[in-house]
């Protein structure tokens, strides 16, 4: 119960198109859910993050879309671009002190020109 | 710059040797953390710690220790109990624990075995 489930492992698109990362979770008490981008020898960064009350959240080209009721949550990036290229990882956290992160396993993404 | 600091970048441990990681961060954020990346795996929580002098055991925290003396320094031993420690190993920080706070990450140690 405690798992996020991501997927695909790996993913390759074309410049221009639009990758869609997917996550699942089973604990209905997560609240919070980042995604994080992490490029080779690098640690990873936060890139965007949602709350259950909101169903979509945008920046710049990243978007979250949230559907509560089937606990699933998904990336997608716009008019990718080569330097979009790197893994990304999806997370999720209750509102309880004491909990961490759990993190799904991670996608790796090629955008190719 | 604030940041998290991760050092040495690269690391080799012999057989039967402990290892230690240093992680120090310049953030004053309460919470520390320490996660193991390997391949195909995501990142594994081994440590984490809300304050100092307190910590608690994660997912994976067999062959293992840490320490918290200082708010700034989180520093994880790789004890010879840890049979198979190569991977890369990521040190996090963050204002407090849960309650939605993001965690702010170093550029990790890659630790081999020789």
């Amino acid at each position: 119960q405690q798992q996020v489930k991501q997927s695909p492992q790996s993913l390759i698109v074309q410049k221009g198109g639009i990758p869609i990362i997917n996550c699942a979770y089973e604990n209905t008490a997560f609240d919070y859910f980042p995604w994080y981008q992490q490029f080779p020898g690098k640690g990873p960064a936060l890139l965007i993050a949602i709350r259950p009350d909101v169903s979509e959240k945008k920046e710049g080209r990243f978007t979250i879309s949230f559907n509560k009721s089937a606990k699933q949550f998904s990336l997608h990036i716009m008019d990718s671009q080569p330097g979009d290229s790197a893994t990304y990882f999806c997370a999720a956290s209750t509102n309880q002190a004491g909990t961490a992160l759990i993190f799904g396993k991670g996608t790796t993404l090629s955008v190719s020109s | 710059d604030g940041g998290i600091t991760q050092s040495p970048k690269y690391l080799f441990r012999k057989e039967g040797q402990n290892v230690t990681l240093s992680c120090e961060q310049n953030l004053n954020h309460d919470a520390m953390y320490w996660y193991r990346q390997d391949p195909g795996q995501g990142l594994r929580l081994i440590y984490y710690s809300q304050i100092v002098n307190d910590f608690q055991k994660g997912d994976i925290a067999e062959g293992y220790s840490v320490s918290r003396e200082k708010k700034e320094s989180f520093p994880l031993t790789v004890t010879s109990a840890q049979k198979n420690p190569t991977a890369f190993y990521l040190c996090a920080s963050s204002i407090g624990q849960g309650a939605r706070q993001p965690q702010h990450f170093g550029d990790g140690t890659r630790l081999s075995i020789l």
